[in-house]
């Protein structure tokens, strides 16, 4: 049973420029959050995708995106990327439906980012 | 807002030797609260959880009391191994909020032979 996996492992990119992470989430789960987590850190709550739209947002701006895929995968675009960017970006699935106490989220290796 | 406050790191400690990592958390309502272990290059694991006031949390040897009336949630250890060296996370879900975690910044524990 593969669990979440996040590709690619690690990125290297310049300030400006756009870059697409992607995740596939663990089987049978149909919901995908992502988190930043910067160096030192704990992870940061970007957005949750279920049913292929945006449930919940944490505070980061409209340069982050993402898009949920009807086999449930899930893609996080960052537009015009800063140094500030520099981070592990983590996926996380679980199952929608499930009562809170076993609403558990699986996460992924996660992608490191490096803006220069 | 929800926020959570773990003891700073890192932690040495030599093989044998007991843990605890403090944690506290400020959210409304009744959380529930987690433990989760990075280990080096990997991604986030679940250790433990609790899902109401006076609940223990336990594997591997790691146990967590959820205390509402002091609003911790400390990890706790009796015998450390060499193996337990990682990251140690504390996070809450707000009832409520679709599972959104919120994390302390993280424990380093490193443990020595």
């Amino acid at each position: 049973d593969a669990g979440v996996t996040q590709s690619p492992t690690h990125l290297i990119k310049t300030r400006g420029q756009q870059v697409t992470l992607r995740c596939s989430p663990k089987s049978g789960h149909d919901t995908v959050s992502w988190y930043q987590q910067a160096l030192g850190q704990g992870p940061q709550f970007i957005f949750q995708y279920y049913e292929e739209e945006e449930r919940q947002r944490g505070n980061f701006p409209d340069r982050f995106s993402g898009h949920q895929f009807p086999n449930y995968s899930s893609e996080l675009n960052v537009n015009a990327l800063l140094l500030g960017d520099s981070a592990l970006y983590l996926c996380a699935s679980s199952l929608a439906g499930q009562v809170l106490a076993k609403n558990i989220q699986y996460f992924g290796a996660g992608t490191r980012l490096s803006v220069l | 807002g929800d926020s959570v406050t773990q003891m700073e790191g890192p932690v040495t400690l030599s093989e044998e030797a007991c843990l605890t990592i403090n944690c506290t958390y400020t959210a409304t309502g009744y959380p529930s609260l987690f433990w989760y272990v990075q280990y080096p290059g990997e991604g986030l694991q679940l250790l433990l959880k609790a899902t109401k006031a006076d609940d223990k949390g336990s594997n591997k040897g790691f146990e967590a009391t959820y205390r509402k009336e002091t609003t911790s949630f400390h990890l706790e250890k009796g015998s450390v191994q060499v193996s337990d060296s990682a990251v140690y996370f504390c996070a809450l879900v707000r009832t409520g909020t679709a599972s959104k975690l919120t994390f302390g910044t993280g424990t380093r524990l490193q443990v020595t032979l």
